[in-house]
């Protein structure tokens, strides 16, 4: 069955820093990978998503995630941190033929000043 | 163009009591879904419709019923409330007739308490 695992259910970075959110999945067929992000009392919003075009893909508000077929990595990457980043992101996969998505538990990231 | 609405945002029932949480959505999407989000677990999958006329359950259907009213709409009813239903309701397309078939899209939410 095709799941996803993230590690860590929080992250602290400081303003500037690097954020790495890590995910890790499981499917017997090449995944369809989502990264998405929910805002205090909002819904999620689409980061980016990979769809075994490049491997290195761009998201919104300066995002990336590198998929790693041989870890069976999918991390969310960004180099900088600005305040505004600080949210809820949730890794899924794309069940292909199902038409559904599995997310993994969330990740809450916390910006420090 | 709204994308997906959710009503009520918010709502305290008693145990016991019924409900139906509506969503619609404005951008010609065949699949819809309804999830729940509780600390710790992410948001799993209650029911969904790939396509109208269709309904399949998810991860954590009991207590639960749905309808595809059309191919806009897409509500949750809850029979008999009860307090382990307490959660976040989260209503979601996809698959729009023309693009990709892959892309959820979600609604803001309806945040239900049961006493």
């Amino acid at each position: 069955a095709q799941s996803v695992t993230q590690l860590g259910s929080h992250v602290s970075v400081s303003e500037g820093a690097l954020v790495l959110l890590r995910c890790n999945y499981s499917s017997s067929v090449p995944p369809y990978l989502f990264w998405y992000v929910q805002y205090p009392n909002q819904g999620l919003q689409l980061l980016l998503k990979y769809t075994s075009a490049a491997t290195l893909v761009k998201g919104i508000n300066g995002f990336e995630a590198e998929f790693k077929k041989s870890e069976t990595s999918f991390h969310l990457t960004k180099p900088s941190a600005h305040m505004s980043d600080a949210a809820e992101y949730f890794c899924a996969v794309h069940i292909q033929g199902a038409q559904k998505l599995v997310f993994g538990q969330g990740t809450r990231l916390t910006i420090n000043p | 163009n709204a994308g997906v609405t959710q009503t009520p945002k918010f709502q305290v029932l008693k145990t016991g009591q019924s409900m139906t949480l509506q969503c619609a959505q404005d951008m010609n999407h065949n699949s819809m879904y309804w999830y729940r989000q509780d600390p710790g677990m992410g948001l799993r999958l209650i029911y969904y419709s790939a396509s109208e006329g269709t309904t399949d359950k998810g991860e954590v259907p009991n207590g639960y019923n749905v309808s595809r009213l059309n191919k806009r709409e897409f509500s949750l009813r809850l029979e008999s409330a009860a307090p382990s239903q307490t959660s976040v309701y989260f209503c979601a397309s996809a698959r729009p007739v023309a693009g990709p078939t892959d892309t959820q899209y979600f609604g803001p939410g309806t945040r239900l308490t049961v006493l």
